[in-house]
């Protein structure tokens, strides 16, 4: 089955250290994007890619960063740096450009002790 | 800021039809206007989206007013599993146009 996968669903980490998040799509998609989300809120842009190799800054990119060196793949980091890590994050892709359906992973809730 | 208004919240009754409003009063001519859905703790799903003309799929219809600046979603017969926040999105056809998500519609449907 096509779709987007995220791993894992729940993650753990202590203050201070690194946690890579996980973001599959077998959609063929070019466009990959990761959002935030906080109790209450709506979804906020952190990072996005158009294509292989290339990704912009979304509205909260501060304390976050990516690679995407396959077109499958758009594994986001949080660094030390991010003030208050703890969110539910979700990753979504589409053909090309936000202004076509984003499909969307399950997200990963990310708690950080 | 997102470029929508939307209530915090509806009810609405079960097997009834459930109109969720949305101004978007400055939508500018090349952007479209789109819904997505959100139920508790799952990745949001695309419903519909539209430019101009009224639109209708499986899941439901978007109404368009004339001059742009208002759009209403309907799910013409409402289940419990229709329960979730719901999405209005303006976004243009410009490659670098970002989707904002606002805080959107928690949509009830009461048994």
């Amino acid at each position: 089955d096509g779709g987007i996968t995220q791993s894992p669903k729940y993650l753990f980490r202590k203050e201070g250290q690194n946690v890579t998040l996980s973001c599959e799509q077998n959609l063929n998609h070019d466009a990959m994007y990761w959002y935030r989300q906080d109790p209450g809120q709506g979804l906020r842009l952190i990072y996005y890619s158009q294509i292989v190799n290339d990704f912009q800054k979304g509205d909260i990119a501060e304390g976050y960063s990516v690679s995407r060196e396959k077109k499958e793949s758009f594994p986001l980091t949080v660094t030390s740096a991010q003030k208050n890590p703890t969110a539910f994050y979700l990753c979504a892709s589409s053909i090309a450009g936000p202004y076509n359906e984003q499909f969307f992973g399950p997200g990963t809730r990310l708690t950080v002790l | 800021d997102a470029k929508t208004t939307q209530p915090p919240s509806m009810d609405c009754a079960e097997g009834r039809a459930a109109n969720l409003p949305c101004n978007h009063s400055t939508i500018s001519g090349n952007e479209y206007v789109y819904w997505y859905r959100q139920i508790h703790s799952q990745g949001p799903q695309y419903i519909i989206h539209g430019l101009k003309n009224n639109e209708t799929n499986e899941m439901a219809s978007l109404i368009i007013t004339e001059d742009r600046k208002s759009s209403t979603l309907i799910l013409p017969h409402a289940t419990l599993r229709d329960t979730a926040v719901y999405y209005c999105i303006v976004s243009n056809t410009g490659r670098d146009d970002k989707i904002i998500f606002g805080k959107g519609t928690r949509l009830h449907i009461l048994p």
